[in-house]
């Protein structure tokens, strides 16, 4: 079955430390994943997807398809980057894409 | 620039009364619109998806319908609501394959 598995609920690092927030996945295709923030009082934002393979905020994250991971890492973490952070999996159905959602991971960056 | 609109962003329900989230897309056409909800603890979790006007999939069996009437509005409707509806309710739109969703602001029920 399609799962996305976030371990931690919750990562509370100090600023300028490195960050990897972890996401498995397990998916019988060939997997299309992203990672979702939501800051405090924003909407669910697109923060990065794996086929654009960019950095965004600082921010990348690679797909590893022998390990089944597609972890969010930033080597040095700032305290604007604090959100509730959502590894995602499309489960892709004729002419549309379902996303398949971790239960979310809350960075807290502490100064 | 497209946009999503939710509403109403708070909305506290006794039991066994109805319910109507709406949400509206502009700035684009024939989008995918999803609802999802997060239930306290967990993830989204996908419950209806439509690609087109008055084309509704189901992904979970619940006490919860949907329904698109118009090629850019999405309402999720009950007739009953039960104390489990409780939950953060969010919509979003995608244009299909390949193509990353956009969120609303989300609305947070509570049933009372």
């Amino acid at each position: 079955a399609q799962r996305v598995t976030q371990p931690e609920k919750l990562l509370s690092v100090f600023k300028g430390a490195p960050v990897e927030l972890k996401c498995n996945y397990s998916y019988s295709g060939s997997p299309e994943l992203f990672w979702y923030v939501q800051y405090s009082r924003q909407r669910l934002q697109l923060l990065l997807r794996h086929i654009s393979r960019e950095s965004i905020k600082g921010f990348t994250a690679d797909l590893n398809k022998g390990e089944t991971s597609f972890h969010l890492k930033k080597p040095f973490a700032q305290e604007e980057d604090s959100a509730m952070y959502y590894c995602a999996l499309s489960d892709y159905g004729g002419a549309t894409n379902k996303l398949i959602f971790g239960t979310g991971t809350l960075l807290a960056v502490q100064p | 620039s497209q946009t999503i609109h939710q509403w109403p962003a708070t909305l506290v329900q006794p039991v066994g009364s109805p319910l109507s989230l709406e949400c509206t897309v502009e700035g684009t056409s024939n989008p995918n619109l999803y609802w999802y909800r997060q239930a306290a603890g967990r993830g989204l979790q996908l419950l209806f998806y439509s690609v087109g006007i008055g084309q509704i999939s189901s992904e979970v069996p619940q006490n919860l319908s949907a329904s698109r009437p118009q090629d850019r509005q999405f309402i999720l409707s009950s007739k009953k609501l039960l104390l489990s509806d409780s939950g953060f309710y969010l919509c979003a739109w995608g244009l299909g394959y390949n193509q990353p969703q956009h969120f609303g602001d989300g609305t947070r029920l509570s049933i009372l």
